[in-house]
């Protein structure tokens, strides 16, 4: 355990609902990323948080998806009208800035299943 | 565009044996590697790190060696074990550290 929290684990739903993760990270850090990994394939960045601030949006985002983190702790990304290319594992890392190393500690996931 | 390539893609060995895992990126600009483990439906573990002004880390069973100008990482696994099973994730962070990730290199290690 990284000590970086997601909810739900499992998600199933169906096309054209939208859906909402939850992340928490390890509690002094202060950058939050997400990254999408389908199967077979390594992840992929998606959006990245310093406090409260998003500082970066990969091209992956589409309109459908927005990310908040608006005290600076949790972060939320939510899909609108899922589609099946949507199924995936959504990873959540944190890291402390100032930290040399900027290692990152990933969270257990959230897997999306759109039927 | 930074692009990160794990060899092989799938690997089976005997139990006991010394294995080596490659990774390869074509932007030397790097601020670290890092080196993940991810078992089947999990999220990611961290093996090891290497900054940038690093040439290699270990912990345990496991060396993970960086050479920059070339654009190469290696992890080294001493005297495998079934638990070694698993798929191996290398990833390379840039400026604002996001993660640019192979495509991992799945080993089972046969008992």
């Amino acid at each position: 355990d990284t000590g970086v929290s997601q909810n739900p684990r499992h998600k199933i739903t169906k096309r054209g609902q939208n859906v909402t993760f939850r992340c928490d990270p390890i509690s002094e850090h202060n950058r939050l990323y997400w990254y999408r990994q389908t199967l077979g394939q390594g992840p992929e960045f998606l959006t990245y948080f310093q406090n409260e601030a998003q500082l970066e949006k990969s091209r992956l985002l589409s309109d459908r998806f927005s990310a908040e983190r608006p005290k600076g702790s949790f972060s939320t990304l939510e899909i609108q009208r899922t589609e099946q290319g949507d199924s995936a594992m959504y990873l959540c890392a944190s890291s402390r800035l100032g930290d040399a190393s900027y290692e990152q500690y990933f969270g257990p996931g959230t897997r999306l299943t759109v039927t | 565009k930074q692009e990160v390539t794990q060899i092989p893609a799938a690997l089976s060995v005997p139990e006991g044996e010394n294995l080596v895992l490659n990774c390869s990126f074509t932007d030397s600009a790097i601020y670290n590697l890092q080196w993940f483990r991810q078992d089947p439906g999990k999220g990611l573990t961290s093996l090891l790190l290497i900054q940038s002004s690093q040439r290699e880390q270990t912990s345990g069973r496991l060396n993970a060696s960086l050479d920059k100008s070339s654009g190469r990482s290696t992890l080294y696994i001493a005297a495998s074990q079934p638990g070694d099973s698993a798929t191996y994730l290398c990833a390379v962070g840039g400026a604002t550290n996001k993660l640019i990730f192979g495509t991992g290199t799945l080993l089972a290690v046969q008992p």
